[in-house]
């Protein structure tokens, strides 16, 4: 059974960075054929994709938040970090992260998200 | 302003069959067979119903069905039930650099 549980700061201030955690289970990142993603909902409005990495350490960026965005794997704790530099209160959003076959095209599997406020 | 065009909201009666269509582009929805759509309650994580235009996972109701033509995916749910009420949003492949777009959502809402 794979489970995802996404953890990380409630508030954070414009200009300072980002740092969630995915914590996972049910599947490991050190072999081949996974990837984990992580997308974002502003409340009230549409998933937006982030960022994607796969087993092989491929990443993958949202053309329009690549400067912003870096996503890595620590295999040995089951655990994939992005952090966002730069937050903005549009940044204001719940955050997902999502399991994927890397042969697949869709997430098949989501976290339960956590909520992110941008503000002073 | 979602890469991918979906109607803001479709209703329903219980019992009866909606479509939502899902608008994108040659470089997405009509390059790729790779549209999927979710399912999404409030509070809740969205659920993947259809994957690669037209395929359902294991468990998800075979009154979910998924189509495409050109530009254009569509979600079908027949047999409308109250528990089908929720948000939707479809997905589509961009190519390697773009891995996925989302659409804007659309409600449902089950008369």
């Amino acid at each position: 059974q794979i489970t995802l549980k996404e953890s990380g700061p409630t508030l954070v201030k414009p200009t300072q960075t980002l740092t969630l955690t995915c914590t996972f289970s049910g599947f490991s990142l050190s072999n081949g054929g996974v990837g984990v993603g992580w997308i974002r909902q502003p409340p009230g409005k549409a998933l937006e994709w982030l960022a994607l990495i796969f087993w092989n350490d491929d990443k993958r960026y949202s053309p329009s938040l690549k400067s912003r965005l870096t996503i890595t794997k620590d295999t040995s704790k089951n655990q994939v970090v992005l952090t966002m530099t730069n937050m903005d209160p549009v940044d204001t959003a719940t955050y997902y992260c999502a399991h994927r076959f890397d042969y697949d095209y869709y997430f098949d599997q989501w976290g339960q998200g956590t909520l992110v406020t941008v503000s002073s | 302003q979602s890469a991918l065009t979906q109607p803001a909201s479709v209703s329903g009666s219980p019992g009866q069959s909606i479509a939502i269509s899902c608008t994108g582009t040659s470089s997405d929805v009509g390059a790729y067979n790779y549209v999927s759509w979710y399912q999404q309650h409030p509070g809740k994580a969205p659920k993947v119903m259809i994957y690669d235009v037209s395929n359902r996972p294991s468990g998800v109701s075979n009154r979910f069905s998924g189509s495409k033509s050109g530009n254009t995916a569509s979600l079908t749910i027949s047999g409308l039930q109250a528990e089908d009420e929720a948000d939707y949003y479809c997905c589509s492949y961009r190519g390697s650099s773009t891995l996925a777009v989302f659409g804007g959502g659309t409600k449902l809402t089950v008369l």
